[in-house]
């Protein structure tokens, strides 16, 4: 069964460093999304991004935050210069024709 | 703005029991998408089971179904039989037409007694 993958797994970065978080989609999916969850609480939307830009993005997806789709699987969350209070674990997720939304593993980022 | 809502941050079920999770949420929309999403201690989000606000009939998964209640805006989760591995947070959530992404709830984590 195709799955969303996710790498690293974890990663450890300090103050002010730059990260980038990969993800491969579905591969017939369209719609493509981040979510972020901080330890304890609900799962918030960042990004959503369709036929390669950006479709919506929430009050969290500031100017430290990009995402792109560098080739035909990847999908990418980079944050230029990361915060103690990024500290949480990201999904990727996509979507399928049934409005389903399939989610890797996760990401789980911890700023020092 | 659409709101989910799960009022019982914690239940807890003995094995083989059933166990009844609530979920509330509001919206303005016609037609929209309920899911029930499982998140074990390994925090991988797994979807348990889906909802089309435009059918009546319940939706059902195995041991899982759902009470869904339109005019209520209420959708409940029902586990039958309950297993030990049931144990993790389950959230619930939205996705509408004009919304493009999932709305969450802030979970209900759920205990299963041996």
């Amino acid at each position: 069964e195709p799955e969303v993958t996710q790498t690293p797994s974890h990663q450890v970065t300090q103050m002010g460093q730059e990260v980038i978080l990969r993800c491969v989609p579905i591969s017939n999916h369209l719609y493509f999304y981040w979510y972020r969850q901080i330890l304890g609480q609900k799962v918030e939307f960042l990004v959503s991004f369709y036929n390669n830009e950006i479709s919506e993005k929430s009050e969290i997806f500031d100017d430290q935050f990009s995402v792109e789709r560098p080739d035909g699987s990847n999908f990418t969350l980079k944050i230029r210069s990361t915060k103690l209070e990024d500290s949480a674990m990201y999904f990727c997720a996509s979507i399928g024709s049934t409005y389903e939304q399939y989610f890797g593993p996760g990401t789980r980022l911890t700023v020092t | 703005a659409q709101t989910v809502t799960q009022s019982q941050p914690e239940m807890s079920v003995q094995e083989a029991e059933t166990v009844t999770l609530s979920c509330t949420y509001d919206t303005s929309e016609s037609d929209y998408y309920l899911f029930w999403y499982k998140q074990p201690p390994s925090r991988q989000m797994i979807l348990v089971i889906r909802q089309e606000a435009y059918k009546q009939q319940n939706a059902t998964e195995n041991r899982f179904s759902v009470n869904f209640q339109k005019a209520a805006k209420s959708f409940s989760l029902k586990i039958s039989d309950s297993q030990l591995g049931d144990a993790a947070m389950y959230f619930c959530a939205y996705f509408g037409g004009s919304q493009g992404n999932l709305i969450f709830g802030k979970g209900t984590k759920l205990s299963v007694k041996p």
